[in-house]
């Protein structure tokens, strides 16, 4: 069974830190993970990653893939109030039933808070 | 900018009854898609729904459940006779063909009393 694994579950930091949040995932066919945060409802995207090493940067957020050990880490730098929200990691896997066609299997999920 | 729209926000059905929850998808988007949260808990893909048949189902997804795209544009899933255990957030999302990134929906709250 396909699973995506992510820690900690929850995070209480304060404003300024950095924070770096894991996702592990064991699927049968990879095709890219994906980050939300998802804060009062949605959630909204915040990167994709397809390649090992590659790092992708987004203003204090970044966030790189190893798809030898299976995982990614998605880091915070210097964090604020507003970064307070539950992130996601999804990993995109092939459909059995459409080749072609793709679904998302999520993690639990990190509830950060970031406190003043 | 497009989005994705949902209705109702907030659904309250008896157990046994059947709801309907709608989704308008970002107009030129093929790939459809619904999950449901239950609260505290993760994300749980439901349905995947590409040249207007489904393309993946998940265990969830048993036959009280089914979707439709009636007129083009609203994607819509019905829950046929809805159990205490149905109570959850419910989002939409679609996407573009050769893109990644779904865009999701505001969810609609399902509570079954």
């Amino acid at each position: 069974e396909d699973k995506v694994v992510q820690s900690p579950l929850s995070l209480v930091v304060h404003e300024g830190d950095t924070v770096t949040l894991n996702c592990s995932y064991e699927v049968t066919n990879f095709r890219s993970l994906l980050w939300y945060k998802q804060e009062k409802k949605a959630p909204t995207f915040l990167f994709m990653l397809t390649s090992s090493g590659i790092e992708k940067k987004s203003g204090r957020l970044s966030s790189i893939l190893d798809k030898k050990e299976l995982f990614s880490i998605l880091n915070i730098t210097a964090t604020q109030t507003g970064d307070s929200a539950v992130y996601l990691c999804a990993v995109e896997v092939p459909n059995f039933l459409t080749s072609g066609t793709y679904k998302y299997i999520f993690g639990t999920g990190t509830r950060l808070k970031v406190l003043a | 900018e497009p989005e994705v729209t949902q209705t109702p926000s907030h659904q309250v059905t008896q157990m046994g009854q059947e709801v309907i929850l709608r989704c308008v998808p970002i107009s030129n988007h093929l790939y459809f898609y619904w999950y449901r949260q239950i609260l505290g808990q993760k994300v749980e893909f439901l349905v995947s729904f590409y040249n207007n048949e489904i393309s993946e189902k998940s265990e969830i997804f048993d036959d009280q459940f089914s979707v439709e795209r009636p007129d083009g544009s609203n994607f819509t899933l019905k829950i046929r006779s809805t159990k205490l255990e149905d109570s959850a957030m419910y989002f939409c999302a679609s996407k573009i063909q050769g893109v990644w990134e779904q865009f999701f929906g505001p969810g609609t709250r399902l509570t079954v009393l």
